[in-house]
Order: structure tokens, then C-alpha cells, then sequence
């Protein structure tokens, strides 16, 4: 297996675009986790996923974070209209229930101007 | 909600020494605990847990203890070596939701 899968690896956009980051979790897993990595504030859940369906967006930091996954092999989180301070890592990861090793992805570097 | 501490947040040691990190944590009714070990631009990836029905385990030079009624548990790293430099994060699962702690930047000076 490939591992979990996030696109673009990079991405550079202007204050007020859409922003959407992919997600390919590992094949079996069940539960889908998207989380942003800064210095200030470091490893925060944004929302996570069981069986598709979102269990706990307690975490998505306000209305322009959007998260969805229409099938159990990809997911997406979008941010529309982007912000500087969006800037960060995201992380994308998969287990086979809560409670076993989540499997993280390379991350997306978010860069917002 | 739960609230994972840990510390210290920076942790420097001299090669072949011991590293311990620790973490406390605040809703009883966690039962897993793992640690993920992230290095310089790279991933979080899980080094060892632990169930609550287990107080110690070991795998080569990792060690974690977790001790229940004082809901507390730690890491250890014996004979440290470079290669372990890295940011290492605690974390703990409640209400099926892991959360992490804010991690300890270990460098391991040679």
C-alpha cells in the first residue's frame, strides 16, 4: 500500500481564494482524520470521519473550513475565502478505529499571502 | 473535553543518555495512549502505545509507563542516540477522539 495520499503537496494562493486540500486514506481504514500543524498552536484535530460519516467537526476553526468524504477512498477540506493565518501544515490520516496508530500522510504546506 | 499536558517542551541530552518525557492527562476514562515521534519536516509517525489495562511496555530502547490513578504516563529513551532528535507528541484517547498533546523537541547531542 501506497500509505495516505494528500494533494497538492504545496500550495502558494492569494488571500481570498478557495483553497482545497485531497485526501487518499489507506485502503481497509475506517476512520479519516484531518488535523493543522503550526508552531503557535501545534497538532490540532480539525474534524474527523467514521465510515464516511463526520463525527466530531469540534475542531473545523470557523464556517470558511469546510470537510467532506463522499466515499471511503478520498476526502477533501476546503477553506473558502483562504487567510493568512490559514497558513500551516495539514495532515491527513487514517486508522482502523479510534482507538489504533493513525497512519499520517505527507501534508500539505499552506501558504496564504 | 480532555486536556493532555506534557512536558518539558524542549529536552536536550548527550549521546547514550537518557531521555524521559512526560504527560498528564484529565478524563479517567481514556484508555489508549500512544506516542508518535515527529522528525524536521516529515510526518507524525506512532513509536509505541500503551492500553490501559497494561502499566509498562518496552520495545528496544522505548519504554512507556502509565499510571492510571494518577493519570499520568511517560516516555523513555535509553542510550539516545542522534537519529532520535525529533519533536515527540503524547496523546490520549477520549470519547473515541485521540488528542494530542503540545509535544517535547528532544535533541540528542553527539
Amino acid at each position: 500500500d501506497a500509505g495516505v495520499i494528500q494533494s497538492p503537496r504545496h500550495e502558494v494562493t492569494e488571500m481570498g481564494q478557495e483553497v482545497t486540500l485531497r485526501c487518499k486514506p489507506i485502503s481497509g481504514h475506517n476512520s479519516l482524520f484531518w488535523y493543522r500543524q503550526t508552531m503557535m498552536r501545534g497538532l490540532e484535530l480539525l474534524i474527523y470521519f467514521n465510515n464516511n460519516v463526520p463525527i466530531d467537526d469540534s475542531g473545523m476553526p470557523e464556517d470558511r473550513f469546510s470537510a467532506k468524504m463522499p466515499n471511503a477512498s478520498f476526502s477533501t477540506l476546503k477553506i473558502q475565502p483562504s487567510e493568512p493565518r490559514d497558513s500551516a501544515v495539514y495532515f491527513c490520516a487514517s486508522s482502523f478505529g479510534q482507538n489504533n496508530e493513525q497512519f499520517f500522510g505527507p501534508g500539505t504546506r499552506l501558504t496564504v499571502l | 473535553g480532555e486536556n493532555v499536558e506534557q512536558h518539558p517542551s524542549t529536552l536536550s541530552v548527550q549521546e547514550g543518555d537518557s531521555a524521559v518525557i512526560k504527560c498528564t492527562y484529565s478524563d479517567s476514562a481514556s484508555n489508549y495512549f500512544p506516542w508518535y515521534k515527529q522528525e524536521l519536516g516529515k510526518r507524525p509517525q506512532l513509536i509505541i502505545d500503551i492500553r490501559s489495562n497494561v502499566g509498562e511496555k518496552k520495545d528496544q530502547r522505548i519504554a512507556v509507563t502509565l499510571n492510571k490513578t494518577a493519570k499520568h504516563f511517560s516516555l523513555h529513551i535509553t542510550e539516545t542516540q542522534p537519529e532520535d532528535s525529533a519533536v515527540y507528541f503524547c496523546a490520549a484517547l477520549s470519547y473515541d477522539k485521540v488528542i494530542f498533546g503540545p509535544g517535547t523537541s528532544l535533541s540528542v547531542i553527539p
